[in-house]
């Protein structure tokens, strides 16, 4: 069973930082890219950032582009997001997601999400 | 930057048919996905390259995608299917990022 599980999130004052991770198991998570989407409380989702699977390609929106970092370590399974330079429109909950790693890529499995809190 | 224009909101009667339309330029050129998502939940795939359906998703959904609108069709809809809705492309035309639409509230009467 594929699961995702992220962690890390919380209440950061603006200008911090703060690293989330997902753990993945259950597939071979050396063979997909990965994917962050985040949500704003009450609002849609929104992609953030893409990895591939060896990290060779590496993609970010516009919004989080020179404060956010993806990273995947695959000998851990896992997926990160360092994410500097905080505002408070960073607040949501932020869901790793796999990616179909086909041409136009969907993402068929997500994990439960974490929520990050930027306020003062 | 691509664009996905959807409904805020569809009022569909149990039993009855819900289309959800996501509006893009020239999105039929495009390969469309759909999520559905419920509150406090994370989003499921329901729909992907337009049409196909995963694993465990009923036939009642379907999809398809011409011109500028991709519609996701809900058959003889449920009180489960009572949720948001979102559908998703990946553009590559300037820059590689994934775009989401700004999703629909189903609502079953």
């Amino acid at each position: 069973e594929v699961q995702l599980v992220e962690s890390g999130g919380g209440l950061v004052k603006p200008g911090g930082s703060l690293r989330l991770s997902c753990a993945a198991s259950g597939f071979t998570f050396s063979s997909y890219s990965m994917n962050w989407v985040r949500q704003a409380p009450g609002k849609g989702l929104e992609w953030v950032s893409s990895i591939s699977s060896s990290s060779s390609y590496i993609y970010y929106a516009d919004s989080v582009k020179g404060r956010f970092t993806i990273s995947r370590d695959n000998a851990k399974n896992s997926l990160y997001l360092q994410m500097n330079s905080l505002r408070a429109e960073d607040t949501a909950v932020y869901y790793c997601a796999r990616d179909s790693s086909n041409y136009d890529p969907y993402f068929d499995y997500w994990g439960q999400g974490t929520l990050v809190t930027v306020s003062s | 930057s691509y664009v996905l224009t959807q409904p805020p909101s569809v009022s569909v009667a149990p039993g009855k048919t819900a289309r959800i339309t996501c509006g893009g330029n020239n999105i039929g050129s495009k390969s469309v996905h759909w999520y559905q998502q419920k509150p406090g939940q994370a989003p499921v795939l329901v729909i992907y390259y337009d049409s196909d359906r995963p694993s465990g998703i009923p036939e009642r959904f379907s999809g398809s995608n011409s011109g500028n609108t991709a519609t996701l069709t809900i058959s003889r809809v449920e009180a489960g299917d009572e949720a948001d809705y979102y559908c998703q492309v990946w553009d590559s035309s300037s820059d590689h990022r994934g775009v989401f639409g700004t999703g629909t509230k189903v609502t079953v009467l």
